[in-house]
């Protein structure tokens, strides 16, 4: 089955833990992406990858790092986690079809609480 | 100031009525998303849209592109309890193909 995996889904952690959230897709797909979601905020882009070794900033890329040594595999760390980095996390994986037409595959969402 | 604007921000209908939610920009895109997310998932792709003017179906929503491509709408005929979701555009930003900025969305609750 093609899907995007993430985990944990659930992470409660204190100030300053260094955390990772993983992400996996088994599509083969070049480009990945990871966004937070926040009440009144909407969806944002924090990193997105556009192949092996290629990665770029998003909207809200301060306090956050990520990797992409596979193609499979996106992590997202946290080197010193604050509480305003508490948030619903989604990984996403896109096949580009035609010239601006990808499809967008997006995981299950990461919970994370940074008390 | 928020690149993409969606209304209503909240809807709350009847089985079976009709509704149009919109998406609304000062920016011309080359394209536009939409995503349907459900309670506890993340977005699932619905459609793009690419050419001004252009309308595309799928089953009982119509969504449509503006001649000038700054704006959509999405009109779901005969609301089911099935379409209960958060209703999100999403447009390429930034000068990348794979930037992508999403509006805040429209919360769509139907009622049996």
């Amino acid at each position: 089955e093609a899907q995007v995996t993430q985990n944990p889904r659930y992470l409660i952690t204190v100030t300053g833990k260094k955390l990772t959230v993983t992400c996996s897709q088994n599509m083969n797909h070049e480009y990945m992406s990871w966004y937070r979601q926040d009440p009144g905020l909407g969806l944002r882009q924090i990193y997105y990858s556009m192949n092996v070794e290629v990665t770029d900033k998003g909207d809200v890329p301060e306090g956050y790092k990520v990797s992409r040594k596979e193609k499979r595999n996106f992590p997202l760390i946290l080197e010193s986690p604050s509480p305003n980095q508490t948030s619903l996390y989604f990984c996403a994986s896109s096949l580009r079809l035609a010239e601006f037409q990808e499809t967008q595959y997006f995981g299950p969402g990461t919970r994370l609480l940074v008390l | 100031t928020q690149l993409l604007e969606q209304s209503p921000q909240f809807l709350s209908i009847q089985e079976g009525e009709n509704l149009t939610v919109y998406c609304n920009s000062s920016s011309v895109f080359s394209s536009l998303q939409w995503y349907r997310q459900e309670p506890g998932e993340g977005p699932v792709l619905l459609v793009t849209v690419v050419t001004g003017g252009e309308v595309k179906k799928l089953k009982r929503l119509t969504f449509q592109f503006g001649d000038a491509r700054k704006d959509s709408s999405l009109h779901i005929t005969a609301a089911q309890p099935g379409d209960t979701g958060l209703y999100l555009c999403a447009v390429n930003s930034g000068g990348s193909n794979y930037k992508l900025t999403f509006g805040k969305g429209t919360l769509l609750t139907v009622n049996p």
